[in-house]
């Protein structure tokens, strides 16, 4: 089993609709986790950290649940410029910067 | 601006042949990592770099050097690259405290 898996998709979906991407991680020990965003054959972009208490940043909400040892992504309001690939990250150890990312979920908003 | 640079962005080369990529970031950052990115696998960590003379191991470290000399720079050299290592490099630096990854624009790399 991977250590962060993420549903590779892909996720078509129509504009204004609203999607969910999951990813899981299986290390305990883990303590830090973000959203990237990476467009096809470009580099990966920050896209948000996601903290405990959860956060928002306009369409974009992340969610943190340390029990299932889960995080989400939630994007309302799909755009066509919304269609890329979304990667999980995860740290492993606080203090430390060993990554883990997930495969990534390929999204495609459509007209 | 703020950015990490690669050079080269493109190199074909055959086995055994030593090569280096190097990586650069003007935002003062303390920490880089070099990725490597495979269809079906996702990125994978090589190595990664907290300071100056401080490195560590990623995932996948084997078959790559690294040094971190100088705070901006962290070159990943390939002492005998193979044809495994044909694949998508990403340099990635980030600040100490959120370590919120910025990343270079890849280096595609073909051993043959």
């Amino acid at each position: 089993r991977k250590e962060v898996e993420q549903d590779p998709g892909p996720f078509n979906v129509p504009e204004g609709a609203t999607v969910a991407f999951n990813c899981t991680y299986s290390n305990s020990a883990s303590q830090s986790f973000f959203w990237y965003r990476q467009d096809c054959r470009k580099e990966p972009k920050l896209l948000m950290s996601v903290y405990s208490s959860g956060n928002e940043d306009g369409r974009f909400t992340a969610q943190l649940n340390r029990a299932s040892q889960y995080i989400s992504l939630l994007i309302r309001d799909s755009k066509l410029s919304d269609s890329a690939t979304y990667l999980c990250a995860v740290l492993r150890a606080t203090g430390g910067f060993k990554t883990i990312f997930g495969a990534g979920t390929r999204l495609f908003v459509k007209a | 601006e703020a950015q990490v640079t690669q050079n080269p962005r493109y190199l074909i080369t055959v086995t055994g042949k030593k090569l280096t990529v190097t990586c650069s970031q003007n935002m003062n950052h303390e920490y880089m990592s070099w990725y490597r990115q495979d269809p079906g696998l996702g990125l994978r960590q090589i190595y990664y770099s907290m300071n100056v003379e401080v490195t560590d191991k990623g995932d996948v470290p084997e078959g790559y050097k690294v040094s971190r000399k100088e705070k901006r720079n962290f070159p990943l050299i390939l002492e005998s690259p193979s044809p495994n290592q044909t694949s998508l490099y990403f340099c990635a630096s980030s600040i100490r405290d959120t370590r919120e990854q910025y990343f270079g624009p890849g280096t595609r790399l073909t051993v043959t």
